[in-house]
């Protein structure tokens, strides 16, 4: 079974600019979560789409988007960049919602943004 | 408000020797913890979990401890081997979202 696959693996953008992220999950997998990771920072939550329907949102601003698709996709979007952005973005993908059954998360290799 | 925490960024290990990766948590309505190990290029690889409801779980050479009176977790791995040199996540689930430390910065020394 294919793991999680996010697209691109890297992208530089300078500030201002808008970009969006892709994911795809394990397939049979609803449940998509977004993190930022950045140094010293671990792994900050940004939102969960389960059944196409954002199930939960953590604490960033409302330049950070997302949204699922009928198979189950992800996009996330940031738009306004600013340099601070500059993260590497992980995708996770679970059959149920998060935490839900205390189902496991499976993460793709992250996509690393750079912000000049 | 880090509600999990690992507070120490690195830890060095002889071969051979037992790695002690420890994490503690402020929450508790957590009821499900996990363990992930990540590479440097590569998104956190699942290693292994523990319900609320017990206090140790095993698998291979990785034990997971759980001390719910102390919010302590911890991650046994014996004996430890040079590829398993990575960081090391705690994570914790409230039943609603999953909640990681910062990391712990594992080398093994050949």
């Amino acid at each position: 079974k294919a793991g999680v696959t996010q697209t691109p693996r890297y992208l530089i953008k300078t500030r201002g600019q808008q970009v969006t992220l892709s994911c795809s999950p394990i397939s049979g997998h609803r449940s998509v979560s977004w993190y930022q990771q950045t140094p010293g920072q671990g792994l900050q939550f940004l939102f969960e789409y389960f059944s196409e329907t954002q199930r939960n949102k953590g604490n960033f601003p409302g330049r950070f988007s997302g949204r699922q698709f009928s198979n189950s996709r992800s996009e996330m979007n940031v738009s306004t960049l600013e340099l601070g952005d500059s993260a590497l973005y992980l995708c996770a993908s679970s059959l149920v919602a998060s935490g839900e059954y205390q189902e496991t998360q499976y993460f793709g290799p992250g996509t690393r943004l750079l912000v000049l | 408000d880090q509600q999990v925490k690992q507070n120490s960024p690195s830890l060095s290990v002889q071969e051979g020797r037992i790695s002690i990766l420890n994490c503690d948590y402020t929450n508790s309505m957590f009821d499900y913890f996990l363990w992930y190990k990540k590479y440097p290029a590569e998104g956190p690889t699942f290693l292994i979990s523990i319900s609320s409801i017990k206090d140790k779980n095993e698998d291979g050479r990785f034990t997971v401890f759980l001390n719910k009176s102390a919010k302590h977790l911890s991650l046994h791995i014996v004996p430890s081997q040079p590829g398993d040199s990575a960081v090391y996540f705690c994570a914790a689930s409230d039943g609603n979202q999953f909640y990681f430390g910062t990391g712990t910065s594992l080398t093994v020394i050949p």
